[in-house]
């Protein structure tokens, strides 16, 4: 089973800095998929960003970007340029890509403070 | 608008009650999916359906029933048998090709059962 884990239970930045959140995989498959997911205090849970494993480039979406380092099974988000909104919990999930519905696999969240 | 609904956003429940959570979803999306989160844990999958008539168990299944009898709906009925029942609820949907893997949440329920 694959198994997903979110060692920073809390981090804190200041307003347009640039915070790094990590998260490490473990999984034996060698195709994949891996998200984060952001979760405001309404509780709604936004699909920030994702990453093919067979693809080498980083993924990025305007000011959030990944570093995607697959040998060392590790997934970490970087977001730039820190907004207030920005300030919430943020979910690393796995999906396999075994085709047809399969469930995610998150870790345990980081709670991402945004200091003004 | 397209998107999925949760209804209702809290519930009350009494002990030994069968509790049944409300899924719907008209992004024209093959597979729902039903995860649990509790405080400072990640989301965990209760259930999960690729097509109507047809669902498999996921990690934590035990104490919880759905069915799927349409594509847009997936009912989570908690039992009595679960015995933390009182967690908040989030139901899921996607495509099931590659191309359209991505899961889009609903805003969730919220269970207490006293």
């Amino acid at each position: 089973a694959q198994t997903v884990t979110q060692s920073q239970p809390e981090m804190s930045v200041q307003e347009a800095e640039t915070v790094t959140l990590s998260c490490t995989y473990d999984t034996s498959e060698s195709d994949y998929y891996l998200f984060w997911y952001k979760q405001p205090p309404s509780r709604q849970m936004i699909l920030v960003i994702r990453q093919e494993a067979y693809k080498q480039q980083n993924a990025t979406e305007n000011r959030f970007s990944v570093n995607f380092q697959k040998a060392a099974k590790s997934f970490s988000l970087k977001i730039s340029d820190s907004q207030l909104g920005d300030a919430a919990m943020y979910f690393c999930a796995y999906k396999s890509s075994g085709g047809g519905a399969d469930g995610l696999t998150f870790g345990k969240g980081t709670h991402l403070i945004i200091q003004p | 608008d397209g998107g999925i609904t949760q209804s209702p956003k809290y519930l009350f429940r009494k002990e030994g009650q069968n509790v049944t959570l409300s899924c719907e979803q008209n992004l024209n999306h093959d597979a729902m999916y039903w995860y649990r989160q509790d405080p400072g844990q990640g989301l965990r999958l209760i259930y999960y359906s690729q097509i109507v008539n047809d669902f498999q168990k996921g990690d934590i299944a035990e104490g919880y029933s759905v069915s799927r009898e349409k594509k847009e709906s997936f009912p989570l009925t908690v039992t009595s048998a679960q015995k933390n029942p009182t967690a908040f609820y989030l139901c899921a949907s996607s495509g099931i090709l590659a191309h359209s893997y991505e899961q889009y949440f609903g805003p969730g329920t919220r269970l207490t059962v006293t």
